[in-house]
């Protein structure tokens, strides 16, 4: 398997434009979490999936985010309109939640997004 | 909701000595602790966990210890090696009244292994 896929693995965008950032998790597994990282604040959990489903997105800062998973091998996480606060390494990460007693989440390369 | 403290937020050793990392809950339900190490520009990567059944869980030069009474939990790494260095984050499974899928993290220690 690959892995968990992200796409674009770098975006540098312009304040006010709108950004759509792209996950293919592990095929198979039924979780899939978005996480934002920064030097700041660490790594915060945006919000998670479990079978497609949104479970909590407590984590998500406001309204400018917002994140779907249309199937079992896609999500986005979209920023409309951008800022330069938002500018991190956007994670996502998958788990295989079907009878296993493992919680190892699995994570893509990450996103690194820069908005000026 | 769960809280996960992590200390030190840098440690550097001089290499073939051990590092020690230690991190506190606070949800004393709280039931699985991993532990994540992320190289520079990489992705986090699970190098081990424990669950809230056993106190001390071995794999290599690397072990994790866990204290229920105190509500803490240590990475032990021996014999460090240069390529030991990295940013470990501990982390702890989230409590909301029962057992939530969410991993609260630490705030991360960076190690430096001096050769």
């Amino acid at each position: 398997d690959a892995g968990v896929i992200q796409s674009p693995r770098h975006e540098v965008t312009e304040m006010g434009q709108e950004v759509t950032l792209r996950c293919k998790p592990i095929s198979g597994h039924d979780y899939l979490f978005w996480y934002r990282q920064t030097m700041m604040r660490g790594l915060e959990l945006l919000i998670y999936f479990n079978n497609n489903v949104p479970i909590d997105d407590s984590g998500m800062p406001e309204d400018r985010f917002s994140a779907k998973m249309p199937n079992a091998s896609f999500s986005t996480l979209k920023i409309q309109p951008s800022e330069p606060r938002d500018s991190a390494v956007y994670f996502c990460a998958s788990r295989d939640g079907g009878g296993t007693l493992s919680y190892e989440q699995y994570f893509g390369p990450g996103t690194r997004l820069t908005v000026t | 909701g769960e809280n996960v403290e992590q200390h030190p937020s840098t440690l550097s050793v001089q290499e073939g000595d051990s590092a020690v990392i230690k991190c506190t809950y606070s949800d004393s339900a709280s039931n699985y602790f991993p532990w994540y190490k992320q190289e520079l520009g990489k992705r986090p990567q699970l190098i081990i966990d424990i669950r809230s059944n056993v106190g001390e869980k071995k794999d290599q030069r690397i072990a994790v210890t866990l204290n229920k009474t105190a509500k803490h939990f240590s990475l032990h790494i021996t014999e460090t090696q240069p390529e030991d260095s990295a940013v470990y984050f501990c982390a702890a499974r989230g409590w909301e009244g029962g057992a939530t899928n969410k991993l609260i993290f630490g705030t991360g220690t960076l190690l430096a292994v001096q050769p």
